[in-house]
């Protein structure tokens, strides 16, 4: 097992809503990468922050933001949730801003949107 | 765009055989190749990474991985499965313009006693 935490471990959201996903990042660790999982599929890179900025997008819709925090833990915002976001959200952490450091995965956050 | 591609959905191999677990890559530049194992309910694990030099990259859990250049390949294999290998494996490649890691779509391996 990782040392990277996630909570909570399952949701349910209306279509609509808002949703907030927290993660904690291994020790020593500064980077935090987070990605959507749909069912069936690899995992697409949603964005990454290293020391509090954000240094990486992938395609994804400005409805979907985060933060890092001064101790590296990190959160995924996601608003006026669509049905199609009903995934698997992960987060890696990393030590350094490069995604080519070695990325320890948590267990993941099951979202459902009805 | 930097891409993989995984085109065996699932493969099945008996406990004891060799298995490979395949992957081609479409990139512009160097490649930096990754392997991922995840585990029903789990996280994804990193197994090895190519980046540069010998062209066989030794990773956890006895696994190793093939970069051939001329065919654009990074084959996963390991030369003895064990049960315990059963899992979704999933390909990547470093993305530059973005600084993201893209992944295939994934492959399910399947060992059996």
């Amino acid at each position: 097992e990782t040392g990277v935490t996630q909570s909570p471990t399952h949701l349910i959201k209306t279509r609509g809503q808002q949703v907030t996903l927290r993660c904690s990042s291994q020790s020593g660790h500064n980077t935090v990468s987070w990605y959507q999982q749909a069912l069936g599929q690899g995992p697409q890179f949603i964005f990454q922050y290293y020391r509090e900025e954000e240094n990486g997008r992938g395609n994804f819709p400005p409805r979907f933001s985060g933060l890092q925090f001064p101790n590296y833990s990190s959160e995924l915002n996601v608003n006026a949730l669509e049905l199609d976001d009903s995934a698997l959200y992960l987060c890696a952490s990393s030590r350094g801003g490069q995604i080519l450091y070695e990325q320890y995965f948590g267990p993941g956050t099951r979202l459902t949107v009805t | 765009a930097q891409s993989v591609a995984q085109p065996e959905d699932q493969v099945n191999v008996a406990e004891g055989n060799p298995l490979t677990v395949k992957c081609t890559y479409s990139v512009s530049g160097n490649p930096y190749l990754f392997w991922y194992v995840q585990y029903p309910n789990r996280g994804l694990q990193f197994l090895l990474k190519y980046i540069t030099g010998d062209n066989l990259v030794k990773g956890s859990y006895g696994f190793e991985a093939e970069f051939n250049k001329s065919q654009t390949s990074f084959h996963l294999k390991k030369p003895s499965a064990l049960v315990s290998d059963s899992a979704l494996y999933f390909c990547a490649v470093y993305n530059n313009a973005g600084n993201m890691l893209t992944f295939g779509g994934g492959t399910r391996l399947m060992v059996k006693p």
